[in-house]
């Protein structure tokens, strides 16, 4: 059984920059929800992609959108990268919606923006 | 809105010691809670869970137990190993009373934990 996957592992961007993040979710998932943790902060939710539609999103502005691909794998876009952006980005996938058991992590992709 | 709040860290163990991460919620309707752990520098694993009151999780020695009562789901461990060193993260997902949720994690700020030999 193959885990999350994420790429880049690390990204360093410039503010105003455009940044494209990978996630590939857990064999047999059909659901991924992306994360942006703060270093010292716990996750915060950005969205999930059931489907190939969002399926839910938090308090993130629109600049934030993402992406499914008919093999569940998907992406994260960021455009006008501003500092705070820095993070790590976190994937999870799960099987559902409805979805109330676990989500699966992948390692994430760590973003520095400059 | 949903929130987790865990109890102030750091904490700082010796091995073999017990070990207690407080964690309590807000949220209405019937949440799933979680402990998951995080290693330096990699991802979140989940550590385990409990979907309905009085349920109690366990995996690799640690435990928690589901008080819907106190609103709470603390972490416990009998004897701790240096490599339990890690970040843990208290977490909810909430469901209404048929069961649907778009399954939004809803972390706590997480607890750092140092175990000493």
């Amino acid at each position: 059984e193959t885990g999350v996957t994420q790429s880049p592992t690390h990204l360093i961007k410039t503010r105003g920059q455009q940044v494209t993040l990978r996630c590939s979710s857990q064999s047999g998932h059909n659901t991924v929800s992306w994360y942006q943790q703060a270093l010292g902060q716990g996750p915060q939710f950005i969205f999930q992609y059931y489907r190939e539609e969002e399926n839910g999103r938090g308090n993130f502005p629109p600049r934030f959108s993402g992406l499914q691909f008919p093999n569940y794998s998907s992406e994260l876009n960021v455009n006008a990268l501003e500092l705070d952006d820095s993070a790590l980005y976190l994937c999870a996938s799960s099987f559902g919606p409805p979805v109330k058991d676990e989500q699966y992590f992948g390692p994430g992709t760590r973003l520095t923006v400059t | 809105g949903d929130s987790v709040t865990q109890m102030e860290g750091p904490v700082t163990l010796s091995e073999e010691a017990f070990l207690t991460i407080n964690c309590t919620y807000t949220a209405t309707g019937y949440p799933s809670l979680f402990w998951y752990v995080q290693y330096p520098g990699e991802g979140l694993q989940l550590l385990l869970k409990a979907t309905k009151a009085d349920d109690k999780g366990s995996n690799k020695g640690f435990e928690a137990t589901y008080r819907k009562e106190t609103t709470s789901f603390h972490l416990e461990k009998g004897s701790v190993q240096v490599s339990d060193s890690a970040v843990y993260f208290c977490a909810l997902i909430f469901s209404n009373a048929g069961g649907t949720s778009y399954g939004k994690l809803t972390f706590g700020q997480g607890t750092i934990l140092t175990v000493h030999p």
